[in-house]
């Protein structure tokens, strides 16, 4: 089946620092899925950070940046500077053109940043 | 916004007991999911729907049923919770590529 692999948590950033996630997908009916990264703050459900449905394309959205690599199949997630305000929980996933079953999602990576 | 509202956000049960945990979303989305999230683990689809009166088995089914009574409202049911469903349970509904969360909700079996 299809899977998800991100880069394993907790990870502790100071603030303003770069912070970079790893992603790393395979997926077993399609040679190219729509990719996405959630994100989960305290208390909160998970929220669409950025998606991208084109291999070769970036998406963008607080900051965050991830390009969408069919040759090395990854979907890095990035930020140049991160605030107090980016500690949460951040989900890599993967969903073919058949929805029906929704997304797989990698296990997640929780991020601290410290003032 | 589309808005998927869980309730209840916070649960303690015992073990055998009968538990209900509720979703509704409010776009008339057709598809509507369970997931479950535990550490090392990651969202665990339990089962989904694509409409009223619609179930369908996800990948961790056993333990758990689901009923889809509207369009707008699923609901998880434990009829026998056990302590390895204790657990933070996500609803989810989904418009095209979109998937919208709930909250969560964190059942505990004690």
């Amino acid at each position: 089946g299809d899977s998800v692999t991100q880069t394993e948590g907790p990870v502790t950033v100071s603030e303003s620092e770069s912070l970079i996630i790893n992603c790393t997908y395979s997926a077993t009916s399609i040679a190219y899925p729509n990719l996405f990264w959630y994100v989960r703050y305290p208390g909160e459900g998970l929220q669409l950070l950025l998606k991208v449905i084109t291999a070769g394309q970036k998406g963008s959205s607080r900051g965050f940046e991830a390009t969408y690599n069919k040759e090395t199949t990854s979907f890095h997630l990035q930020k140049a500077s991160v605030q107090e305000s980016d500690s949460a929980v951040y989900y890599c996933a993967l969903g073919e053109n058949n929805y029906a079953q929704g997304l797989t999602f990698g296990l997640g990576t929780r991020v601290s940043v410290f003032p | 916004e589309a808005a998927v509202t869980q309730s209840p956000r916070n649960k303690v049960t015992v073990t055998g007991g009968n538990v209900t945990l509720s979703c509704r979303q409010t776009n008339s989305h057709n598809y509507m999911y369970w997931y479950r999230q535990d550490t090392g683990h990651g969202l665990r689809l339990i089962h989904y729907s694509y409409g009223a009166g619609n179930l369908q088995i996800g990948d961790v089914p056993d333990g758990y049923k689901a009923t889809r009574t509207t369009q707008e409202d699923f609901f998880l049911l434990l009829e026998l919770a056990s302590p390895s469903q204790t657990s933070l349970y996500f609803c989810a509904s989904r418009m095209e590529t979109e998937v919208f969360f709930g909250k969560g909700t964190r059942l505990t079996v004690v």
